[in-house]
């Protein structure tokens, strides 16, 4: 069974302070992970797709990385507008499309 | 990115009633939609699986009978919560998915159920 655990459940940065969401991972056959940000009351935003380990992207102050085990969400000076709940989720070799979603970390980014 | 579509923001009705919720996909056309339940503080629960023109894959625990999709077109998914207790009461979210396997998913805004 597919399984995604993320840490920390939740962290606070000062603003400007940089860190790292972890999303660990296990998957029979990895197609696709996948990170997404989560504002309270409204449906997740997608940020970031990655397929094969080593694999990096950025966005802004946002930046993906995935080995074979995990995938690390790196943020970079962070603002409070940052702030919210980030999810992980993963899609298996499956027949099956469906994504299976961590817990996610929630962010909060104080002035 | 891609622009789906989610109706009503939220609903509150009464208890035995039967609620109806609509996911479009605005931009594109979605072979896949998917169904999920997200209590608070938790992640997001995949209630069923639908793609068009078939019937809905439910997991494992999720009366289809009392919550009705419907995917009808490539543009629109329909969620029915039928004769709702206030045990429904939830967040309900759709997402839509391009054809092809390796794409990503987008997500409605989704729907705050209230059953009073």
């Amino acid at each position: 069974e597919d399984q995604v655990t993320q840490s920390p459940e939740a962290l606070r940065l000062q603003e400007g302070e940089s860190s790292s969401l972890n999303c660990s991972y296990t998957v029979s056959g990895l197609r696709g992970l996948f990170w997404y940000r989560q504002d309270p009351g409204k449906g997740p935003e997608f940020l970031f797709t990655l397929y094969s380990a080593g694999e990096e992207k950025e966005k802004e102050r946002l930046k993906a990385t995935l080995t074979k085990k995990e995938s690390f969400l790196h943020i970079t000076a962070p603002k409070p507008e940052d702030s919210a709940t980030y999810l992980c989720a993963v899609q298996g070799q499956g027949g099956s499309e469906k994504l299976v979603f961590g817990k996610g970390t929630k962010l909060t980014v104080n002035p | 990115g891609a622009v789906v579509s989610q109706h009503p923001s939220w609903v509150i009705c009464k208890s035995g009633t039967s609620v109806k919720i609509e996911c479009r996909s605005l931009d594109f056309q979605a072979t896949t939609m998917f169904w999920y339940r997200q209590f608070p503080k938790q992640s997001l629960m995949l209630m069923a699986t639908s793609n068009e023109g078939s019937k809905a894959t439910y997991e494992q625990g999720v009366e289809k009978d009392k919550f009705l999709i419907n995917h009808a077109s490539l543009t629109l998914s329909t969620l029915t919560v039928t004769s709702a207790h206030p045990e429904d009461s939830s967040f309900y979210i759709c997402s839509a998915k391009f054809a092809g396997p390796y794409t990503e998913a987008f997500f409605g805004q989704g729907t705050r159920l209230t059953v009073v």
